[in-house]
């Protein structure tokens, strides 16, 4: 059973980068399936942040696209997430998740971070 | 964006009661529907997928159904470990939508 990790600082200042990763274990990177980051902002709903297969090849939420870098280390079985100019609306809490055979079928625990000077 | 509106947003009921919810989405999405449990302070828990496929180890109490635009999940008997908050997906076209989600609470 694949078991999905994410990492990164709890706590980004407004108009910085957040930086997260999650490491995949029990499992290959390279084995056919997207890999996705999805948030839930404090006391709400879900939001597809965005996607990479190990190709490379990437789909993100429109909504955040100019802000949001994915990217995959096939060495350290692992994907990453960049996003930009962060604002107090992306407090959240960050899951990383696979998406296979139409479900996302294993997600990390989720970290929260938040966006506070 | 394909829009999700789960109904009810929120639900009141017993153990051993039969409750649905309600998934409509805003355009067609064939069968490309999952649902999903949550719990406070966990990650979403898969349950179905393509709208009426049971996850391997989830109960069979739990079912799903629909297609196009409008799908159900039906809990067939509540168990204490059921009171959560749900939430359907839609896979058809990215960005993958989520509902709002049901909270189903004891009464």
């Amino acid at each position: 059973q694949v078991q999905l990790q994410e990492s990164g600082p709890g706590l980004v200042k407004p108009s910085g980068t957040l930086s997260l990763t999650c490491a995949v274990s029990g499992g290959s990177i390279s084995s056919s399936s997207w890999w996705s980051w999805v948030r839930q902002p404090p006391g709400k709903g879900l939001e597809c942040i965005g996607e990479i297969y190990d190709s490379g090849s990437t789909n993100y939420n429109p909504s955040l696209k100019s802000r949001v870098t994915i990217s995959v280390d096939k060495s350290k079985n692992q994907f990453s997430l960049r996003l930009s100019s962060v604002t107090a609306a992306d407090t959240a809490v960050y899951y990383c998740a696979r998406y296979q055979h139409q479900l996302y079928d294993s997600w990390g625990q989720g970290t929260l971070v938040t966006v506070s000077s | 964006d394909t829009q999700l509106t789960q109904s009810p947003s929120f639900l009141s009921a017993s153990v051993g009661d039969r409750v649905t919810i309600t998934c409509r989405a805003s355009h067609g999405i064939r069968s490309y529907l999952a649902w999903y449990q949550q719990k406070p302070g966990k990650a979403p828990k898969p349950l179905i997928y393509a709208a009426s496929t049971l996850q391997s180890g989830v109960p069979s109490r739990f079912s799903g159904s629909g297609s196009g635009t409008e799908f159900t999940l039906t809990i067939s008997s509540l168990q204490p470990e059921d009171f959560a908050t749900y939430y359907c997906q839609q896979l058809n076209n990215y960005p993958y939508t989520f509902g709002q989600g049901t909270k189903l609470e004891i009464k």
